[in-house]
């Protein structure tokens, strides 16, 4: 079974730093290419980042270039999000989701999220 | 930047049809995908390809696409198809893209 478990999420100071983690299990994590989605507290899904499965490309939303630092480490099966200068808008829960093709690519599984409040 | 336009809400009564739409520029050569979002939950595909349902979800489930335009049918709307839908599809760049969500109420 495909499970993907964010963790590394919590309450920062506007300016300040947070690394959140994705772990994968039940699929071939070196396999896939892996995003990360977020979602503001009663907003829509905004796509934030993307990484091919051997970490030779990489996207990110405009609205995050230059703060956060997408990574993963096939040989632990994890995934990485690391924000840095993080705004008040940042604020949202934090999916990672495995990528598949099928015509185009989209996000086939989802973790459950984990929660990114940036407050003072 | 590329956007894909949804109804910021649908509602039906229980049992009649509910259709969402979705539109964008690059539809025309795109496939559109469609997600459903329950309260607290995560998403979960309903529609891939434009058209084709995946495994486990339910046949009143269907998709459509023309032109610029792609539409997500729930055929006999039930109480438990209560959620939020989005609507996913990439850009000429291979940005990924989603619509701003349309909220369906079935009551």
């Amino acid at each position: 079974e495909v499970q993907l478990v964010e963790s590394g999420g919590g309450l920062v100071q506007p300016g300040g730093s947070l690394r959140l983690s994705c772990a994968a299990s039940g699929f071939t994590f070196s396999s896939y290419s892996m995003n990360w989605v977020r979602q503001a507290p009663g907003k829509g899904l905004e796509w934030v980042s993307y990484i091919s499965s051997s970490s030779s490309t990489i996207y990110y939303a405009d609205s995050v270039k230059g703060r956060f630092t997408i990574s993963r480490d096939n040989a632990k099966n994890s995934l990485y999000l690391q924000m840095n200068s993080l705004r008040d808008e940042d604020t949202a829960v934090y999916y990672c989701a495995r990528e598949e093709w099928s015509g185009l690519y989209y996000f086939d599984y989802w973790g459950q999220g984990t929660l990114v409040t940036v407050s003072s | 930047s590329y956007e894909l336009t949804q109804p910021p809400s649908v509602s039906v009564s229980p049992g009649q049809t509910a259709r969402i739409t979705c539109s964008g520029d690059a539809l025309p050569k795109k496939y559109a995908y469609w997600y459903q979002q329950k309260s607290g939950q995560a998403p979960v595909l309903v529609i891939y390809e434009d058209s084709k349902r995946p495994s486990g979800i339910p046949e009143r489930f269907s998709g459509s696409s023309s032109g610029t335009m792609a539409t997500l049918t729930i055929s006999g709307a039930q109480v438990e198809d209560e959620a939020d839908y989005y609507c996913y599809s990439t850009d000429s760049s291979a940005l990924r893209v989603f619509g701003g969500g349309t909220k369906l109420t079935v009551l």
